[in-house]
């Protein structure tokens, strides 16, 4: 079955630095979001991507769409302890798939 | 701002037992969706809902499981008879428009412990 990958499955940052999570969709997507999700919390809805290298910015958020509209990225630039939760890319494809996620530390 | 509310927050159940999770999604909103994500795993999406019929169901929405939207506010998911790997939480969410184009709006979900 189609199945949506992130790496990495973790990552520790200090404060300041930059961080980027990729998500790879083994079929092509029609669409991608990206959701965030707090510790202890629900997703919440950060942003869609519909056009084939397609790329938005969300303030210190940069988010891609590949030319195949097979994978995407989400790019933060000097994270801040705010910054801490698991992004997950969600994707529709036969079905709407949530990606495995990547959950950020941020070390003040 | 208008949110999607589920209750109860912690339900407790031994396994066999059916147990019924409620949620009432954003009132002008037209598509529903359950989830589930067992801890600190991925979310995975188990059922969308529109016009009171399923529109789309993953192969963990087995015989076990059905939603229904018994009024005008509340969306419910029933597991009939509970597996210890049921244990999760549980996620409902809606949306305005066409399912998977537009934002999701997640609840705060509910915790499900099968003992």
């Amino acid at each position: 079955g189609q199945q949506v990958m992130q790496i990495p499955q973790y990552q520790h940052v200090q404060e300041g630095e930059d961080f980027t999570t990729y998500c790879n969709s083994s079929t092509t997507l029609s669409n991608i979001q990206w959701y965030k999700q707090r510790p202890g919390g629900h997703p919440v809805f950060l942003i869609q991507l519909v056009k084939s290298g397609e790329v938005k910015k969300q303030k210190r958020l940069t988010f891609q769409f590949g030319e195949a509209k097979k994978n995407s990225s989400l790019h933060i630039t000097a994270t801040q302890t705010t910054d801490v939760g698991t992004y997950f890319c969600a994707g529709t494809g036969n079905q709407f798939y949530f990606g495995t996620g990547t959950s950020l530390t941020v070390i003040p | 701002e208008p949110e999607v509310t589920q209750t109860p927050s912690h339900q407790v159940t031994q396994m066999g037992q059916e147990v019924i999770l409620r949620c009432v999604p954003i009132s002008n909103h037209l598509y529903f969706y359950w989830y589930r994500q067992i801890l600190g795993q991925k979310v995975e999406f188990l059922v969308s809902f529109y016009n009171n019929e399923i529109s789309e169901k993953s192969e963990i929405f087995d015989d076990q499981f059905s939603v229904e939207r018994p009024d005008g506010s509340n969306f419910t998911l029933k597991i009939r008879s509970t597996k210890l790997e049921d244990s999760a939480m549980y996620f409902c969410a809606s949306s305005e428009e066409t399912p998977y184009s537009y934002e999701q709006y997640f609840g705060p979900g509910t915790r499900l412990t099968v003992t």
